[in-house]
């Protein structure tokens, strides 16, 4: 089975910290996403990583960064965690086949509490 | 630019009976993927099933089944016999072909009552 494991399940951090969320996936995909989940507001793309080293903006990459420096791991970046980010962050991974099959697979999510 | 739209955001069946959770969608494209996705509580995010644009035929994953009307821009999903474990937030999702980016509804929470 596809596994995708992000490091923390939950955090607290203050604000003005830096935060790392990191995710790693054990099947070889191409493709690797973060998104935020808010009630209400579904899943929204922070960023999408295609390749090693390779990154594009999705619709709300301010105030975060992100890092693949290996295939099978893509980290999420706060610089300078602030209020508005505390939310649940979610790591997605799929082959890059997986364009026409829509098979994302997802880790069970980093619920973030920035004080 | 493509939106998904579901509009309940909560739901109630009756276990082993049938509910049904509406989904539209916005597009201007012609080749596209239409998904559904459920997220159990405190579990990963799994793909339930999925619809090719071009496909007259409505998918059917065992229990699950789907009514895409392409012309309306729906896309509902029915759960046949429902079961306590199918209790979950349920995501419809829209991915243009050939892209990488999904655009996910806003959920619908399901309740499946004993």
């Amino acid at each position: 089975d596809v596994k995708v494991t992000q490091s923390s399940r939950y955090l607290v951090k203050r604000t003005g910290e830096k935060v790392f969320l990191e995710c790693v996936q054990d099947m070889d995909h191409e493709n690797m996403f973060w998104y935020r989940q808010d009630p209400g507001l579904g899943l929204r793309l922070i960023y999408f990583s295609y390749d090693v080293k390779m990154k594009e903006k999705g619709d709300i990459p301010e105030g975060y960064s992100v890092s693949r420096e290996k295939k099978e791991r893509f980290s999420l970046i706060l610089e300078s965690a602030s209020t508005n980010q505390t939310s649940m962050y979610l790591c997605a991974s799929e082959t890059d086949r997986g364009r026409d099959t829509g098979e994302l697979f997802f880790g069970e999510g980093s619920r973030l509490t920035v004080l | 630019a493509q939106t998904v739209t579901q509009s309940q955001p909560e739901m109630s069946v009756q276990e082993a009976e049938t509910v049904t959770l509406s989904c539209t969608y916005d597009t201007s494209e012609s080749d596209y993927y239409l998904f559904w996705y459920k997220q159990p509580p405190s579990r990963q995010m799994i793909l339930v099933i999925r619809q090719e644009a071009y496909k007259q035929q409505n998918a059917t994953e065992n229990r699950f089944s789907v009514n895409f009307q392409k012309a309306a821009k729906s896309f509902s999903l029915k759960i046949s016999d429902s079961q306590l474990g199918d209790a979950a937030m349920y995501f419809c999702a829209y991915r243009t072909s050939g892209t990488y980016k999904y655009i996910f509804g806003t959920g619908t929470r399901l309740k499946v009552l004993a």
